[in-house]
This record gives C-alpha cells, sequence and structure tokens, in this order.
C-alpha cells in the first residue's frame, strides 16, 4: 500500500515563527502536493512538485514556501507565521500524468 | 483553470437508504477521484475513475467524460459513511494539480 506520513498531527506556534511541514512518501511517486483545507472553501492548492528541485505555485502560494531536495521528501515552510495561516494541512503524492494521488493523514496547525 | 463543482452540499438520509452524488466538470480529465474525509480529516482514496463504471461493495461510481459529470452511489447507507465526498479532478492537458469540489456533507441518522 502507498503510505504519505506528515511529521505531526497537531502543532501549535506562535506568529512570528517559521514552521516546517514535512511529508514523506515511499512509493517513489514523481508528484507531490501541499494542500489547505478551510471550513466552507474545501482544498486549495498550495504547492506542487513534479519532480526533486522542481516546483510550481498552486493556487494560495503567498506566504509559503516549499523545498524537495529529494524524491520522497516534499516540506512546507511558513516563513513568518501568521494566524490566518491556522488550517488544515494535507500533502499528497502521486506517480505520474493522470494517476491516482494519495493523501497523508493531516496536520492540524493553529498560530497563536 | 478546470472548475469542480459538486452537489448537493448536504445530504441527511435515513440508514437503510441510498445516496447519489454529483460531480461536475469544466473540463477534458485525465483524474477523476472520490474521497471520503474521516472524523479525523484523513482522506480516503474511494475511487480513481476518469471514465467508465466501477463498484466497491456497497459504492459504485460512474463518469460520463463526454457530458463532464461523474456520479458515486451509495447503497444501504449505514452510519458510518457519514462524513464529507470529495470530488477532485484535474485537465486532460495541462499538469497534475488536482482540483477539488467543495465536498457534500452526507449524515446518516440511525
Amino acid at each position: 500500500d502507498v503510505k504519505v506520513t506528515q511529521s505531526s498531527r497537531y502543532l501549535v506556534k506562535r506568529t512570528g515563527e517559521k514552521v516546517f511541514l514535512e511529508c514523506v512518501q515511499d512509493m517513489d511517486h514523481e508528484n507531490m502536493f501541499w494542500y489547505r483545507q478551510d471550513p466552507g472553501l474545501g482544498l486549495r492548492l498550495i504547492y506542487f512538485s513534479y519532480d526533486v528541485k522542481m516546483k510550481e505555485k498552486g493556487d494560495i502560494p503567498e506566504g509559503y514556501s516549499v523545498s524537495r531536495e529529494k524524491k520522497e521528501r516534499f516540506s512546507l515552510i511558513l516563513e513568518s507565521a501568521s494566524t490566518n495561516q491556522t488550517s488544515m494541512y494535507l500533502c499528497a503524492s502521486s506517480s505520474g500524468q493522470g494517476t491516482q494521488a494519495f493523501f497523508g493523514q493531516g496536520t492540524r496547525l493553529t498560530v497563536v | 483553470g478546470i472548475q469542480v463543482e459538486q452537489s448537493p452540499p448536504d445530504l441527511i438520509l435515513q440508514e437503510g437508504a441510498n445516496s447519489t452524488l454529483r460531480c461536475n466538470f469544466s473540463d477534458s480529465v485525465n483524474n477523476l477521484q472520490w474521497f471520503h474525509q474521516n472524523p479525523w480529516g484523513q482522506l480516503i482514496n474511494l475511487f480513481y475513475i476518469p471514465s467508465g463504471t466501477k463498484q466497491n461493495g456497497r459504492l459504485s461510481a460512474t463518469t460520463v467524460a463526454t457530458e463532464r459529470y461523474s456520479l458515486l452511489y451509495i447503497s444501504s447507507s449505514q452510519t458510518t459513511d457519514s462524513g464529507v465526498y470529495f470530488c477532485a479532478a484535474s485537465p486532460y492537458f495541462g499538469n497534475e494539480k488536482l482540483t477539488f469540489g467543495t465536498g457534500t456533507r452526507l449524515t446518516i441518522i440511525p
């Protein structure tokens, strides 16, 4: 079975802190994604990576950056956390064009 | 980009009833998936179905790609079917970004 693992289930950070959310997949997938989920807004794509060191902005990249130094790991970075970044963050991976995506368990981030 | 719309937004049914959830999409797709989000937030894969029909137990799905819609059927609903169901799609011509609908919240009453 494909496994996508996010490093934390719950996280509480202070405003202004630099925050790292980590995601690891074990199926040698080319594509990896970061989404955030907010009530009433569904899932919105933050960033997408289609290969090591390659990335594309999603629909809401402002305030975020990403890093993919190894194929299996995709990190989401909040450079200076703000309260409006309090949300559920979901990581996903897929093997290529037109293939099934698999999601991690999610990280519920609270910025105080 | 591709638009994905789901209906209805909310559905409340008695246990044992059948339900149909709909997903409309605005472009040709090479990926169409249905997910169930459990109470802990995990997205569970139900179907990968860019076209055709699939069945898995009490659940089945049909995608009519030429008419740009997909349907998720749940028969003999159980309380454990409650939760939010999402449809997501990526366009046939383009990159792999999966765009999600806003979901259908299904509540099954005992």
